[in-house]
This record gives C-alpha cells, structure tokens and sequence, in this order.
C-alpha cells in the first residue's frame, strides 16, 4: 500500500457544483495532515490544515477519519477559480515527524 | 514580509554539468526542506536541514547529490554531473519549528531542465 494515495481523477465539473477528494494513509502514528493546492508550474500553497474535528474555512471543508486512516477535502459551491491540482499531505510522526509525504494530486477543472 | 525565495527559476544544463539551487528560507524561520517533483509524480521529500546540519537526508539520491544551510546564506542543492533523469522541479520549504502541525511553506521553486 503506497505511503499516501488520492483519488486518481482528475475531475470535470460545473460552477456551482460540490466535489470531494479523498486521501489515504497508511503509517497509523501519523498526526499533521494538510490539503495543498498546486496550480500548474507554481508551488504548492497550504489550503488547509486537518484537525481531527474536522474544520471548515468557507467553503471548503476538510475531515480526517482516524479509524480508516483517511481525509477528506470537500469544496462546496465550486468557482472557476478553485480548478487546481489538489494534493493530500501526512506528516509522519514515526521518528520523523516533519517529513511530508504526498498524494500524487488530484486535477479538478471548474467549468463555466 | 518576503516568502521564501529560490533561484534560478529556470535553470538549464547538459549532462555532465553541475547544478547549484538556491533557497533562502522565511523570515525567522531556521528549519529547511528540499522536495523534487517529477513530470506527473507527486512531491518527493529529499533533504531537511537546520542551520549548518543535516538532520535527514534519507529522500537524496545516494550519489550526485548535497545539501547544505551554512550559518550565513541561502541553503544550496548541488546536482553535480546531471542526467537527463534529474530533470524536475525542485521546492524548497521552510518552517518556523519541525514537527507537529508546523506549516511547512514553499517557494516558488527551480525548474531545472538537463539537455
């Protein structure tokens, strides 16, 4: 099972629409997970941290379900704006808790 | 408040060249990472340093390839004797502590392309 994995996509959908991303895990010690947002040729910018309550900026919304080892991005009310590349982060705690592992990203394209 | 800076942008080389990133991290922050990003490939953690050490380098390529954040000045990734394969974008990061929920921010990175 690879370190981190996201939902391959990419994903197509209108303005307006709700779309989800998800993202698995596999080191069970890990404790700091993040949602980047990488637009083409740029560098990946901190969308949100994941807290184990789950926490809402707006209209996105991320969770984090320990149990399945998994999080989650949720971006309601999609703009054209929010196409970018989605990218899941897990920082391991396993002796080295500040290395980031990511997902391999996840396209999202808003159409008009 | 500057971000973190990384130059060149753009850096070309042939093979056989060496190739020298630079990074100078946030403002207050003393802690510095090094990820590469290949064509269609996720963010590869590579190098992390505190000011004149190493602390983990276990994501570097065994040969060709160091790192350092001397006590004055940017951090350096040196590539000696590039390859095609090393053809990548290369992000560095910096944070203000390690661990915990420390964001780790990312500059702008250098494309390098080896001809």
């Amino acid at each position: 099972r690879k370190e981190v994995e996201q939902d391959p996509g990419p994903f197509n959908v209108p303005e307006g629409a709700t779309v989800a991303f998800n993202c698995t895990y596999s080191n069970s010690a890990s404790q700091s997970f993040f949602w980047y947002r990488q637009d083409c040729r740029k560098e990946p910018k901190l969308l949100m941290s994941v807290y184990s309550s789950g926490n809402e900026d707006g209209r996105f919304t991320a969770q984090l379900n320990r149990a399945s080892q998994y999080i989650s991005l949720l971006i309601r009310d999609s703009k054209l704006s929010d196409s970018a590349t989605y990218l899941c982060a897990v920082e391991n705690s396993g002796g080295s808790n500040y290395k980031l592992t990511f997902g391999k990203g996840t396209l999202l394209t808003v159409n008009p | 408040n500057a971000g973190v800076m990384q130059n060149p942008r753009h850096l070309v080389r042939r093979r056989g060249q060496e190739a020298r990133l630079r990074c100078s991290p946030m403002k207050g922050h003393s802690h510095v990472y090094w990820y590469r990003q290949l064509p269609e490939e996720g963010l590869k953690f590579m190098v992390y340093l505190q000011k004149e050490n190493i602390i983990d380098e276990s994501g570097m390529p065994k040969e060709r390839f160091s790192a350092e954040f001397p006590k004055e000045g940017p951090s350096i990734l040196r590539i000696q004797q590039v390859v095609r394969g090393d053809s990548a974008a290369y992000f560095c990061a910096s944070s203000r502590q390690a661990g915990g929920a420390d964001t780790q921010y990312f500059g702008p990175g250098t494309r390098l392309t080896v001809l």
